[in-house]
């Protein structure tokens, strides 16, 4: 069965700090990846989405970036972290042919990385 | 654009009774239709999905059928339990799978009382 990770749980982080945040995905081979924001009161916003190593595409400017260095493995990154980088930051993975992003197919999330920056 | 539009929240029901959770979306084509459950302090799961028009999702005792017409995607449950309280997410994904995301509406936490 596939599982998804994300580490870590929680994160508390003063501005202007550095952030990577990880996720990894078992038991399927290459997966579609993507990294999701949740602030308070303003539901999901797509950050990035992946549909292989090293193929990043970013849905919204901002002080993050992505990157995938291996096939289950996604990471979200910051030079410096802002106030307004708080929020819960979930990854989620689909079932992909390489190269190919499918609309349709279910996309399952990880359990999250709650981050504070004060 | 595409869009997904959801009822404010929050909802507080009482155990056993009916919800509705009102859910419209916009986008050109014939979008897939989800719903997403999230409970406290976790990740999204999914509820619920139709792929086409007047499909009928349906899981744990909920239903939402795919209105073309109305552009609509309604949650409803007959009878809620104390378990369904969570946050849900009504989405879409724009046909052909270009974009290949997943385009969320904010949510709408349920609160359901004994």
């Amino acid at each position: 069965s596939q599982t998804i990770h994300q580490w870590p749980a929680t994160l508390v982080q003063p501005v202007g700090s550095p952030l990577s945040l990880e996720c990894t995905v078992e038991g399927t081979s290459n997966p579609n990846l993507y990294w999701y924001r949740q602030a308070a009161g303003r539901g999901l916003q797509l950050l990035f989405y992946s549909v292989g190593i090293g193929q990043i595409s970013s849905e919204v400017p901002q002080n993050l970036s992505a990157s995938r260095p291996q096939d289950r493995q996604f990471i979200l990154s910051s030079k410096k972290l802002l106030l307004s980088d708080s929020g819960f930051y979930l990854c989620a993975w689909t079932r992909g042919v390489a190269g190919v992003l499918r609309s349709y197919n279910e996309q399952f999330f990880g359990p999250g990385t709650r981050l504070t920056v004060l | 654009g595409n869009s997904v539009t959801q009822m404010e929240g929050p909802v507080t029901l009482s155990e056993e009774a009916f919800l509705t959770i009102n859910c419209t979306y916009t986008a050109t084509g014939y979008p897939s239709l989800f719903w997403y459950v999230q409970y406290p302090g976790e990740g999204l799961q999914l509820l619920l999905k139709a792929t086409k028009a007047d499909d009928k999702g349906s899981n744990k005792g909920f239903e939402a059928t795919y209105r073309k017409e109305t552009t609509s995607f309604h949650l409803e449950k007959g009878s809620v339990q104390v378990s369904d309280s969570a946050v849900y997410f009504c989405a879409l994904t724009p046909y052909g799978g270009s974009q290949g995301n997943l385009i969320f509406g904010k949510g709408t936490k349920l609160s359901v009382k004994p």
